[in-house]
């Protein structure tokens, strides 16, 4: 079955450490993004990509990075630059010209 | 600005109650609106999305209506079950050709009791 693959499911990180989250799909889409959810607030874009090695900041994009070496795949990095780490993080992907989102399962970030 | 306001945040009824869900946004330019499901703990799945031309879609027992004038959206669960229990988000797209645009709301977690 097609879908949106996070890992972990779960990151613990350390102060001044910088943690990478895993997203991988086989949906074949072009475009591919990366939310963040805190509890009391909407969901927000950190970073999306329409195509392999291209790239956007999103609404909050300070302290992260990203890559778009593959189609299939877009790791998010949280560096120590994020002072408030701790949130669900959601990928999702759309096809080219798409409207429609499809999530992964997401990963639960905290800090030790 | 546009806004997406979902009222109530939290809902509680039982099983077999028919329901309706809401959404407000307070520009009524927009190009599409969708909701969405989340159980806890999980990433969220597509239910319906209702173009600006359309004033619903429907889904086995699941409906959205839409009317830009009021600023409204409603989902209609009908003969609610306990699978549905889970927290139901909408978001409105502002513009075309680029997904970013979604402004969403904060959800309604409703709870289907047995």
């Amino acid at each position: 079955d097609g879908g949106i693959t996070q890992s972990p499911k779960y990151l613990f990180r350390k102060e001044g450490q910088n943690v990478t989250l895993s997203c991988e799909q086989n949906l074949n889409h072009d475009a591919m993004y990366w939310y963040r959810q805190d509890p009391g607030q909407g969901l927000r874009l950190i970073y999306y990509s329409q195509i392999v090695n291209d790239f956007q900041k999103g609404d909050i994009a300070e302290g992260y990075s990203v890559s778009r070496e593959k189609k299939e795949s877009f790791p998010l990095t949280v560096t120590s630059a994020q002072k408030n780490p701790t949130a669900f993080y959601l990928c999702a992907s759309t096809r080219q010209g798409g409207e429609k989102l499809f999530f992964g399962s997401g990963t639960q970030l905290s800090v030790l | 600005k546009q806004e997406v306001t979902q009222i109530p945040a939290a809902l509680s009824v039982p099983e077999g109650e028919n329901l309706v869900l809401n959404c407000s946004f307070t520009d009524s330019a927009i190009y599409n609106l969708q909701w969405f499901r989340q159980d806890p703990g999980k990433g969220l799945t597509s239910l319906l999305l209702i173009q600006s031309s359309q004033r619903e879609q429907t889904s086995g027992r699941l409906n959205a209506s839409l009317d830009k004038s009021s600023g409204r959206s409603t989902l209609y669960i009908a003969a609610s079950q306990p699978g549905d229990s889970a927290t139901y988000l909408c978001a409105v797209r502002r513009g075309a050709g680029n997904n970013r645009k979604l402004i969403w709301g904060l959800g309604t977690s409703l709870a289907v009791n047995p």
